[in-house]
């Protein structure tokens, strides 16, 4: 079993939709989750980061984690035909390992 | 402030051979960590790299080496170079002490194939 499951998609979405973006782990050392976007050729951007379980919102975005069920989630407001990217989701332990899941691909078309 | 660049960014090199693929990170970042992603899959842990010390390695065997220097700036090193070497690699840069090393940012990357 991977450490940390995503769905791969692809996700097509209509402009101006609520994404939900989501991801299942099973290491319980993560103490850290991250959610990165990843254009085509392009290194990972850096969205949120989380640390402990709860929300936190950033703009268009909102990042959830529940540790009691190990599972965390990206959500997108408004999407805009910009924000077709891959969304990578990883867990992070307190030296700075990041495991990541395989990335979801998601096409938001006008 | 300066990003995370990575060098070269392309590059064909035929198996058995060695590379050498640098990075210099990011201003007022002192930690440094590789990653290799191959196409369709996320990034996988190679190594960390804290004050020219490996702090900490993921499942990748010796052929894979690195260094960091006084500048931060780092190095992979990867010998007897095989087929399934092929992917990007990301070189990620992260602020503050190796323990609170979580938050990265990633370099471009450079696209390495093995012929």
């Amino acid at each position: 079993q991977k450490e940390v499951e995503q769905d791969p998609g692809p996700l097509s979405v209509p402009e101006g939709a609520i994404v939900s973006l989501n991801c299942t782990y099973s290491n319980s050392a993560f103490q850290y989750f991250m959610w990165y976007r990843q254009y085509s050729r392009k290194g990972p951007e850096l969205l949120m980061y989380t640390y402990s379980s709860g929300n936190k919102e950033d703009g268009r975005f909102t990042a959830q984690v529940d540790k009691s069920s190990k599972y965390i989630s990206l959500f997108i407001r408004d999407s805009q035909p910009s924000d077709s990217a891959t969304y990578l989701c990883a867990g992070g332990t307190s030296y700075g390992k990041l495991t990541f899941g395989q990335g979801t691909i998601l096409t938001v078309h006008p | 402030e300066t990003g995370v660049t990575q060098s070269p960014t392309h590059l064909i090199k035929t198996r058995g051979q060695q590379v050498t693929l640098r990075c210099s990170s990011q201003s007022g970042h002192n930690t440094v960590s590789w990653y290799q992603q191959a196409l369709g899959q996320g990034p996988q842990f190679i190594f960390q790299y804290y004050r020219e010390e490996e702090n900490g390695r993921g499942n990748f065997p010796p052929r894979f080496s690195g260094l960091q220097f006084p500048n931060y700036s780092s190095e992979l090193n990867v010998n007897a170079l095989e087929l399934d070497d092929s992917a990007l690699y990301l070189c990620a840069s992260s602020p503050g002490a190796a323990q609170s090393s979580y938050e990265q940012y990633f370099g471009p990357g450079t696209r390495l194939t093995v012929t």
